[in-house]
């Protein structure tokens, strides 16, 4: 069983669906992210939630809307999205970020293509 | 603003040794993390940075410089399993990691 475990690996969808990828972390970490990475491009940090709670929002357009049940699980709905959001998606987890050395574990993300 | 400089892309031989760099920029600092990234895969931990040094971990190593705002990653006895993306990321202030874009190794037989 995997540390951080991302569905699904691979989503086409077209720019009026709706789907959600799902990430669940068995690590028993307090802090989960979602994260986009685009080619050639840095990490870009898109959500974080603490103890369940949502802790950062880097003005992420409205049609990426995250949910975080648990400190288990976290969700990423998607709703109209653009071809630009065609990306990978990568979801991690950690144990409370405010302490620097501890590292953020990573899913092995979703590619998304947006049609 | 907040920055991470890394090289794009490095090639290397394999069994020779190869230096990966890293310069930054951020708004207060720490520690800095070092990750390998295959391709289709996920990123995965090597190293972490808050003091000054060499931090040594088997056939990889991290350097730190505070002053210089630079780190470096140094990869010997390089081997074809190798071949990946190395990924810079600082924690600033707020302890949010800023990412630098990636370094793609390529290794040659």
């Amino acid at each position: 069983e995997t540390g951080v475990t991302q569905t699904p690996r691979h989503l086409v969808m077209g720019m009026t669906n709706k789907k959600s990828l799902k990430c669940e972390q068995h690590l028993g970490h307090n802090a989960m992210y979602w994260y986009k990475q685009s080619a050639k491009k840095p990490l870009e940090l898109m959500f974080v939630y603490s103890l369940e709670e949502r802790v950062e929002n880097n003005s992420v357009p409205s049609r990426f809307s995250p949910e975080c049940p648990n400190s288990s699980h976290l969700f990423l709905h998607l709703h109209t999205l653009q071809p630009e959001d065609s990306a990978l998606y990568l979801c991690a987890s950690s144990q409370d970020p405010s302490s620097g050395v501890n590292e953020a574990f990573f899913g092995q993300g979703t590619r998304l293509t947006v049609v | 603003g907040q920055n991470i400089d890394q090289p794009t892309e490095m090639t290397a031989t394999e069994g020779a040794i190869v230096q990966i760099n890293c310069t930054y920029q951020t708004s207060g600092f720490n520690g800095l993390f070092w990750y390998q990234q295959h391709a289709g895969e996920a990123p995965t931990f090597l190293s972490y940075n808050v003091l000054d040094g060499l931090e040594e971990k088997g056939r990889f190593s991290s350097f730190l410089s505070r002053s210089k705002g630079y780190s470096y990653l140094l990869l010997k006895e390089l081997q074809m399993k190798d071949s990946a993306s190395y990924l810079c990321a600082v924690k600033d202030s707020n302890y949010q990691l800023i990412w630098g874009a990636g370094t793609k190794l390529i290794i040659k037989p």
